[in-house]
């Protein structure tokens, strides 16, 4: 039973579409996390939560949103989306006092 | 903020030792930690180090010294297996920031 859940895993769509991807976890994590990978680029964190109605930016906020559902929930969204927003997006959970960051198998976006 | 530096890449032959080193600049620091990452997969926990030393778990070893703000990851008895992306990490300035990744080694074990 997979720690962290992504979906979809892989999606195409087009420019200026919005677009939304989900991510659950079953463990009680309390820290969710959403980062981008790009070649050569490493992990960029995009945005992080420490609870339900804690929402901060990351590095690489713009053209991003989140909303933490639930502790268990974290949804990313780009409302227009355009190509170069055409990565690896991974989410990520921590509980507050462990030093292991869980992450799901990604989502492979691509932006036409 | 925070900003680390890793080699691009790494070959190395199998059943040899290799090191991956690490330096970072940050404005406070809470620990560090390896990631590794197959092609294809999702980065997965390797080790994390709170004080300086060396933190042993089988083949892989992690090392830090706080007041050079470096730290390597050392690999012993390459397997194949071994070939993946491997990434440093800091959180910093304290238990309630995140994860902030260096751009990754790509190590490719070879026969």
């Amino acid at each position: 039973d997979a720690d962290v859940t992504q979906t979809p895993r892989n999606r195409i769509t087009k420019t200026g579409k919005r677009i939304m991807l989900e991510c659950s976890q079953t463990k009680g994590h309390d820290r969710m996390y959403w980062y981008r990978q790009d070649p050569g680029l490493g992990l960029r964190l995009i945005y992080y939560s420490f609870d339900v109605k804690d929402i901060n930016k990351g590095e690489i906020s713009d053209g991003y949103s989140v909303s933490r559902q639930a502790q268990a929930k974290f949804s990313l969204s780009l409302e227009s989306a355009i190509p170069n927003q055409t990565a690896l997006y991974f989410c990520a959970a921590r509980t507050g006092q462990g030093t292991e960051a869980f992450f799901g198998q990604g989502t492979r976006l691509t932006v036409v | 903020g925070q900003s680390l530096e890793q080699p691009s890449e790494v070959t190395a032959v199998e059943g040899a030792i290799v090191q991956i080193n690490c330096t970072y600049q940050t404005s406070g620091f809470y620990g560090l930690s390896w990631y590794q990452q197959h092609d294809g997969g999702a980065p997965t926990f390797l080790s994390y180090n709170a004080l300086d030393g060396l933190e042993e778990t089988g083949r892989f070893s992690s090392f830090l010294s706080r007041s050079d703000s470096y730290g390597y990851l050392l690999l012993q008895e390459l397997q194949m297996k071994d070939s993946a992306s491997y990434f440093c990490a800091v959180r910093g300035p304290s238990g309630n920031t995140p994860l902030v990744f260096g751009k990754g080694t790509r190590l490719s074990v070879i026969a």
